[in-house]
């Protein structure tokens, strides 16, 4: 049975940095590309990045890019999102998912406020 | 980037209709487009992919379909468990982008 699990949460302040996880089980991890995909309250989906199953190529929207790095650890089957600088507007909760979008974590929620 | 316009934005309907709902995309995308069913507290499940495809688990009174740059979700009879909001996904280019969604209520 596929299970995304993540992981990291939390209230942070503007300006600060946080790293979400996200363990894999279930599946051959390598074999796919990862993405996550975020909703903020009383918002729709949207996109926040996707990783090649290397890790060697990375996609983001320009509301997050040059702020949150998407990464992997084949060996440990476990996906990350660092996000850095979190404005307000970063609140949501932050989904794990294996791309492309066949399956999906619980989410985990992030709040960015001082 | 490609926009998805999701119409309509809420609807509502019986139990035993017929419901359509929309997803105009504003570029070619061909079939890479998919349908989500979300319910608060949920994480969102994949109802449809590359267009027409029904995915794991998904009952036989949904289905997808394509008219050009127009995509749509049918469900054949309503139930009540159907009630969610409903987004649209394309993957054919980054950035991905969603839909708006469009609210399906029972009346």
């Amino acid at each position: 049975e596929v299970q995304l699990v993540e992981s990291g949460g939390g209230l942070v302040q503007p300006g600060r940095s946080l790293k979400l996880s996200c363990a894999a089980s279930g599946f051959t991890f390598s074999n796919y590309y990862m993405a996550w995909v975020r909703q903020a309250p009383k918002k729709g989906l949207e996109w926040v990045a996707t990783i090649s199953t290397s890790g060697s190529r990375t996609y983001y929207p320009d509301s997050v890019k040059g702020r949150f790095t998407i990464s992997r650890d084949n060996a440990k089957s476990t996906l990350y999102l660092q996000m850095n600088s979190l404005r307000s507007e970063d609140t949501a909760t932050y989904y794990c998912t294996r791309d492309p979008f066949d399956y999906w974590g619980q989410g985990v929620m992030v709040t960015v406020s001082s | 980037d490609i926009q998805l316009t999701q119409s309509p934005s809420s609807m509502s309907a019986s139990l035993g209709d017929r419901v359509s709902l929309t997803c105009q995309s504003s570029q070619g995308i061909g079939n890479y487009l998919s349908w989500y069913q979300h319910k608060p507290g949920k994480p969102p499940k994949p109802m449809i992919y590359y267009a027409t495809n029904l995915a794991d688990g998904v009952p036989s009174r949904f289905s997808g379909s394509r008219s050009g740059s127009d995509y749509s979700l049918t469900i054949s009879s309503l139930e009540s468990e159907d009630t969610a909001i409903y987004y649209c996904l394309q993957y054919d280019e980054y950035p991905y982008t969603f839909g708006a969604g469009t609210k399906l209520e029972l009346k």
